[in-house]
């Protein structure tokens, strides 16, 4: 496709239930990123992954979170247990270079947790 | 660690005038990067402008130009001719240089809103 795709853009999760949020990169980026962002925030930084390898996962918040891309294109983000305070849009963006100056970002999966 | 603040949730400009937001950011880094993104109401995320910290010229991409005072520690957006598309919210990101540094630090945005 033309852009960063993400599916499904909406998820109503149960509290305890796990989830996977998809994202299907930009075809030939090298990078791709993971961001939260709550209700009336800025974007914060999960993860980060150069082609296939995940080389900065510090801003997972839990043990909950956990990212691949296991051929490196498409990436998963999983989250084990959801909380209510997981509730929020998740964003992919993907990026040409390996530094990531040009992020293209999809259109994100809103999680509420009930 | 690195923060941005952007002191504006929320500003207006009538169509086809300038506004300014403002964005200041705290680094003990020397090289890093500077952006501004801006959010349509459909969330999709666009780079509008980057400014690489050594160049001292600052960035300009058609009506969008940045005000980069090094010293300061400010960062700029202004928006010239403004265009009811230019209606959204408008983040302020920072990116330290230097491998295995590639995360953004974005501000909390301003919601700006063009008046016709």
């Amino acid at each position: 496709g033309a852009g960063v795709s993400q599916s499904p853009r909406y998820k109503v999760a149960k509290r305890g239930q796990d989830v996977a949020l998809r994202c299907d990169p930009i075809s030939g980026h090298v990078s791709l990123f993971w961001y939260q962002q709550a209700l009336g925030q800025g974007p914060e930084f999960l993860t980060y992954f150069q082609n296939e390898a995940q080389l900065d996962k510090s801003g997972l918040p839990s043990d909950r979170f956990f990212a691949e891309r296991p051929e490196g294109s498409v990436s998963t983000l999983k989250i084990q247990r959801t909380q209510q305070e997981d509730s929020a849009v998740y964003l992919c963006a993907s990026s040409l270079d390996s530094l990531g100056l040009s992020q293209f970002f999809g259109p994100g999966t809103r999680l509420t947790v009930l | 660690a690195q923060t941005v603040t952007q002191s504006q949730p929320e500003m207006s400009v009538q169509e086809a005038e300038t506004v300014t937001l403002s964005c200041t950011y705290d680094t003990s880094e020397n090289n890093y990067y500077l952006f501004w993104y801006k959010q349509p109401p459909s969330r999709q995320m666009i780079l509008v402008i980057r400014q690489e910290a050594y160049k001292q010229q600052n960035a300009t991409e058609n009506r969008f130009s940045v005000n980069f005072q090094k010293a300061a520690k400010s960062f700029s957006l202004k928006i010239s001719d403004s265009q009811l598309g230019d209606t959204a919210m408008y983040f302020c990101a920072f990116m330290r240089s230097g491998a295995g540094s590639y995360q953004l630090t974005f501000g909390k945005g301003t919601k700006l809103s063009v008046i016709p």
